[in-house]
Formats: C-alpha cells, sequence, structure tokens
C-alpha cells in the first residue's frame, strides 16, 4: 500500500507556543489530506480536509485560526498548533488520498502532542 | 445522523478462538467501508475494504464481510500479535470527498 509519513512521532510543547506537524505521502501524490484527532480510547474525529493549492475546510466546532493547515504541494500538509493550551494534548493523525473515488485513505504514523 | 456502531467494545479471547467484531451504520448511501487495525501508540493500518452487500474479502486470519446494514470482521485462530484495535468507517455518496466516519473500534486482546 501507500506510504505516508508523519512527522514528528511525539512532541512536547510548553503552553503558549506553537507546534508544526508534517504529513508527507511518500509513493504517491496526494491531492487531499486529511487531519484527525484521537483522544484516548476514542475514535478518530476528523478535523478539516485539505486540497492541494486551496484553503482547507474544517470540521464544525474546529477552530481554523488554532489549527493552521497548509497543502501547498502534492506531497506534503502540514498542521500547526498555534498557542497551544494543555486542552490540544492529543494524538493527531493525517491521512492521504490520491484522488476522487473509493480510494482507500492511508494514515501517518501520528504524533502525540503533549502541552505542558 | 449518519453513524457507526462497533462491538464489542472490548473481547479477550484465548489463542485459537475464533470470534466476530461488528460494526453497524447507518448512511444515506454507502461507498465503501473500510477496516483498519491500529496498535497503540501508531495511526491505523488499513485492512479491507468492501464496497457492496456480499462481498467478502480475506487476509491471513481475518476476513471481511458486508451486508445492507453492518459488516464483520472475522478472526479464525488468533495469535496474540493480532492483538490491536479494530476500527471501521465508511464513506458515504454525498458526502465530501474521501471523508470517512469512524466507528469507535473494538480492542481485542488475545492470550497465549
Amino acid at each position: 500500500g501507500a506510504v505516508v509519513s508523519q512527522h514528528p512521532s511525539r512532541v512536547i510543547c510548553k503552553s503558549g507556543t506553537s507546534v508544526k506537524i508534517e504529513c508527507r505521502s511518500l509513493d504517491f501524490q496526494a491531492t487531499t489530506m486529511f487531519w484527525y484527532r484521537q483522544f484516548p480510547k476514542q475514535s478518530l474525529m476528523l478535523m478539516a480536509t485539505s486540497n492541494e493549492g486551496s484553503k482547507a475546510t474544517y470540521e464544525q466546532g474546529v477552530e481554523k485560526d488554532k489549527f493552521l493547515i497548509n497543502h501547498a504541494s502534492l506531497t506534503l500538509s502540514t498542521l500547526t498548533v498555534t498557542s497551544a493550551h494543555p486542552e490540544d494534548s492529543s494524538f493527531y493523525i493525517c491521512s492521504a488520498g490520491s484522488g476522487t473515488g473509493n480510494t482507500e485513505a492511508f494514515f501517518g504514523q501520528g504524533t502525540r502532542l503533549t502541552v505542558v | 445522523e449518519d453513524q457507526v456502531t462497533q462491538s464489542p467494545e472490548a473481547l479477550r479471547l484465548q489463542e485459537g478462538e475464533s470470534s466476530s467484531l461488528n460494526c453497524s451504520y447507518t448512511v444515506s448511501g454507502l461507498r465503501g467501508l473500510f477496516w483498519y487495525r491500529q496498535d497503540p501508540g501508531k495511526g491505523p493500518e488499513f485492512l479491507f475494504t468492501l464496497y457492496s452487500a456480499g462481498e467478502e474479502k480475506e487476509k491471513e486470519r481475518l476476513k471481511a464481510t458486508l451486508t445492507k446494514k453492518e459488516s464483520f470482521l472475522h478472526i479464525t485462530a488468533p495469535k496474540p500479535e493480532d492483538s490491536a484495535t479494530y476500527l471501521c468507517a465508511v464513506r458515504e455518496y454525498g458526502g465530501a470527498t474521501n471523508k470517512l466516519i469512524f466507528g469507535t473500534g473494538t480492542l481485542l486482546a488475545v492470550q497465549p
């Protein structure tokens, strides 16, 4: 299957600082990337959908000014958590698809963010 | 409201003890049902995609089946390395391109 690489796998930051998470598709061009958040013992909750070269579409309740998404190329999308607070601590996961239709989604390894 | 429900929440099996996990869904039009395996601290690993009722897919000890209302993931003679959380997700017609709706998962523990 396709490979999606997410970096870093773990990050600890101080409250009030910003953190950037990268998601790369290594062997295909990802026209669409998705960002999820997962709390302990809960399922994946979609935060936003990003299409290459256009603004991200955020799910209801997700603050676009706090979670900045950039999808500048067909192989890279970034999620920046701005002015992070302890309640932003979570497991963030990206996935990528290569186009429209019934393509399965391939996921990155996830990033464990801890805000102290 | 579109919904995906998985049961049981947790399942403990002895090695070799076969069982099934359930994923019930309610969507206006199914455009694919997906099964993933997730290990602790990792992203989901793709297992299967099913598109229409009656379809079945197999991979090693796992077999996924689909009806109009639910999907089953059958685990035959499981081994300890099959221990993980199993997630199902659906994609519907008319929704955002490739958007998946996930269930809360079944945590499977296989004891030697």
